[in-house]
């Protein structure tokens, strides 16, 4: 079935620094998404995106968070600077349309933050 | 907010037994759909069940649940577990007009030979 990539899987870097995760949709989606995961807690919506607009976003989703996808390219998630609590499991969706649609999800970036 | 709780964190079921999954949800909206995303190891979460309508059973791949409004659950249930159906299970809904899914915890299954 469709997939969604997510590079790379695993992230580890120093507070205060960037850091960027790339997710590749699928092909013919329109609607991607960021949620979080810290460990043993669930999965959080942070923001969705359509046609280069932030659409909805969280409470989550700080100052810090960005999100783009320049010229359908990797739709990305950029934190600029990293706190220690943006450690997590971060993970990429895309759907065909708004909505109850389908979701469908990429297997997640694990982001440290030391 | 929107919220969805699974009460269980492990559920451990002997192959060929039956398993249900509890979750129970609140929402504020009256529009609403309701699913069901399994993840197995180190693999994406995916979908396994989608339902909007109130009392109508849902299937796919063996497992089904039904969406009871009545008591605010959507149960995950299956009558014969597999070996291969080890994996975590989350609920979740979406709300009104919204795309953002809002998830349970998960319910790891664990199925033993």
């Amino acid at each position: 079935g469709p997939k969604v990539l997510q590079i790379p899987s695993h992230q580890i870097i120093d507070m205060g620094q960037m850091v960027t995760l790339n997710c590749d949709p699928v092909s013919n989606h329109l609607y991607f998404y960021w949620y979080k995961q810290i460990l043993g807690q669930q999965m959080e919506f942070l923001v969705n995106f359509y046609n280069g607009k932030v659409m909805e976003k969280s409470k989550l989703f700080k100052d810090q968070f960005s999100v783009e996808r320049p010229d359908g390219s990797y739709f990305t998630l950029k934190i600029q600077p990293t706190a220690l609590e943006d450690s997590a499991v971060y993970f990429c969706a895309s759907s065909r349309d708004w909505g109850s649609y389908e979701q469908y999800f990429g297997p997640g970036t694990r982001l440290t933050v030391l | 907010g929107d919220s969805v709780t699974q009460t269980e964190g492990l559920v451990t079921v002997t192959e060929g037994l039956p398993v249900m999954l509890n979750c129970t949800y609140q929402t504020a909206y009256s529009d609403v759909a309701f699913f069901w995303y399994v993840q197995y190891l180190n693999e994406a979460p995916k979908l396994l069940l989608r339902s909007s309508t109130d009392n109508k059973r849902t299937e796919h791949q063996g497992f089904h649940a039904t969406l009871h409004k009545s008591s605010s659950s959507f149960h995950l249930q299956k009558s014969s577990v597999q070996l291969s159906d080890s994996a975590l299970y989350y609920c979740a809904l979406i709300g009104g007009s919204n795309a953002k899914l809002t998830f349970g915890k998960g319910t790891k299954l664990s199925v033993k030979s």
